[in-house]
């Protein structure tokens, strides 16, 4: 059974601060890894995707590595902003088109 | 171009009561998901929809059941509802020809609240 975890589960940072999130899965047979960033009481906003024949891929201030043999997967946002504070979400896409998610890690940047 | 809109927004039903949601995926997406997210856990995929039929089910039980209109568009069933089935119900849309290669698209969701 595939599961999806998230370290840290919370993180305050100061603002200008270079941060990593980290995300494991323990069953490699994945189709690929997606981040997502959720604002309170929001659906999920798409900010990665990595597919499984990928080992990253960048955008903007974001970029997201992928390791299938050791199941991790990093974000890591470089110069972090107020405006970066949400909910980061990592999951994983299953042979069967299923998606599993991890509990996400929660993100406080001070100004 | 419209994203993936979600309705209502908000519900409050008591136990025992039944509930449908509704979900319009994005324009040119043909595949519809349903997930269930708990105050502070993520998503719990619930089941996918392609071609007006499930594909795929997560470990939710028969009270669950879904459907998909020839238009794409989706809606969510939950029978004698429960305490426990009080969270935010997201739908996410994708094409299912590019699923593996691009992401899926989620509405805002509705909160349902049992009393």
């Amino acid at each position: 059974k595939q599961e999806v975890t998230q370290i840290p589960a919370a993180l305050s940072v100061p603002e200008g601060e270079n941060l990593v999130l980290n995300c494991s899965f323990t069953d490699s047979a994945i189709y690929n890894l997606q981040w997502f960033r959720q604002d309170p009481g929001k659906g999920l906003t798409s900010l990665l995707l990595i597919q499984s024949s990928q080992r990253e891929q960048t955008s903007g201030r974001l970029n997201a590595s992928l390791d299938k043999s050791s199941g991790r997967s990093t974000l890591y946002i470089a110069a972090s902003q107020p405006g970066d504070s949400a909910t980061y979400l990592c999951a994983v896409l299953l042979g069967g088109f299923k998606t599993i998610f991890g509990a996400g890690t929660r993100l406080f940047v001070k100004a | 171009d419209a994203g993936v809109t979600q309705s209502p927004t908000h519900l409050i039903k008591t136990r025992g009561q039944q509930v449908t949601l509704r979900c319009s995926p994005k324009s040119g997406h043909d595949t519809v998901s349903w997930y269930q997210q708990a105050l502070g856990q993520g998503p719990q995929f619930i089941f996918q929809y392609y071609e007006e039929e499930e594909r795929q089910r997560g470990n939710f039980p028969d009270r669950f059941s879904g459907h998909q209109f020839p238009n794409y568009s989706s809606e969510l069933n939950v029978n004698a509802l429960l305490l426990g089935d009080s969270a935010l119900y997201l739908c996410a849309s994708s094409l299912w020809g590019a699923i593996s290669n691009q992401p899926q698209h989620f509405g805002d969701g509705t909160r349902l609240s049992i009393l």
